[in-house]
């Protein structure tokens, strides 16, 4: 299996809070990429990186913003938690662009 | 819009008998097609992928077709297993444009012993 975390693995949070959730790989992998997974919905991306400082929006971008300050860390943040971002969060990791992902064990993230 | 859907939400099927998982798109671009397998509170595993060169890609009991006139993928499990009682999602991508998967809604397959 991949080397993939995800953290933590369950938050409850207040709307209007700032979350941050935390991707760490130890393959080395050059892109990483944030989803939301919603019933009906299949996963949808958030965000995604191509390399160190360098990230691109995905299709539900809005009220996220990402960072990649090292190969190993993407950082997910919801500036101000909102009910509609109550989602379970994955982490993937990928070698070659376009080519197979691999998952983080996610997170599931409760906005109250 | 969802350029990859899936339209059926579940599939019941008895241990040892086939079970097809159906997936269709609509965006021509795509060129490469994944199968990803989801346990509860687990990430998706990889299962299997298929280039548009292909029609046909084989491995073990799971077969993925693809027939680019249709826009149309299949996952194929045969014999299937209580073990394969999985959420199913197909994804697709266009190689050479990104690295984007898109998704399907995804499909839950329930083998019954």
């Amino acid at each position: 299996d991949a080397g993939i975390t995800q953290s933590p693995r369950h938050k409850v949070t207040e709307t209007g809070t700032p979350v941050t959730l935390r991707c760490h790989q130890t393959e080395n992998h050059r892109y990483m990429y944030w989803y939301r997974q919603d019933p009906g919905h299949g996963l949808r991306l958030i965000h995604y990186s191509y390399g160190v400082k360098d990230t691109d929006k995905g299709e539900v971008s809005d009220g996220y913003s990402v960072s990649r300050s090292k190969t190993e860390d993407f950082l997910l943040t919801l500036e101000s938690a909102t009910s509609s971002q109550t989602s379970v969060y994955f982490c993937a990791i990928s070698e070659f662009r376009g080519y197979e992902q691999y998952f983080g064990p996610g997170t599931r993230l409760t906005v109250t | 819009d969802q350029q990859v859907k899936q339209n059926s939400p579940s599939l019941s099927v008895q241990e040892g008998r086939i079970s097809i998982l159906n997936c269709d798109y609509t965006n021509s671009m795509f060129d490469y097609f994944l199968w990803y397998k989801k346990y509860p509170a687990e990430g998706p595993t990889f299962l299997i992928s298929i280039s548009s060169i292909k029609d046909k890609n084989e491995d073990g009991r799971f077969t993925v077709f693809l027939n680019k006139s249709a826009k149309h993928l299949s996952l194929h499990i045969v014999p299937s297993q209580p073990g394969d009682s999985a959420v199913y999602f197909c994804a697709a991508s266009v190689n050479n444009a990104g690295n984007m998967l898109t998704f399907g809604g995804g499909t839950r397959l329930m083998v019954k012993p």
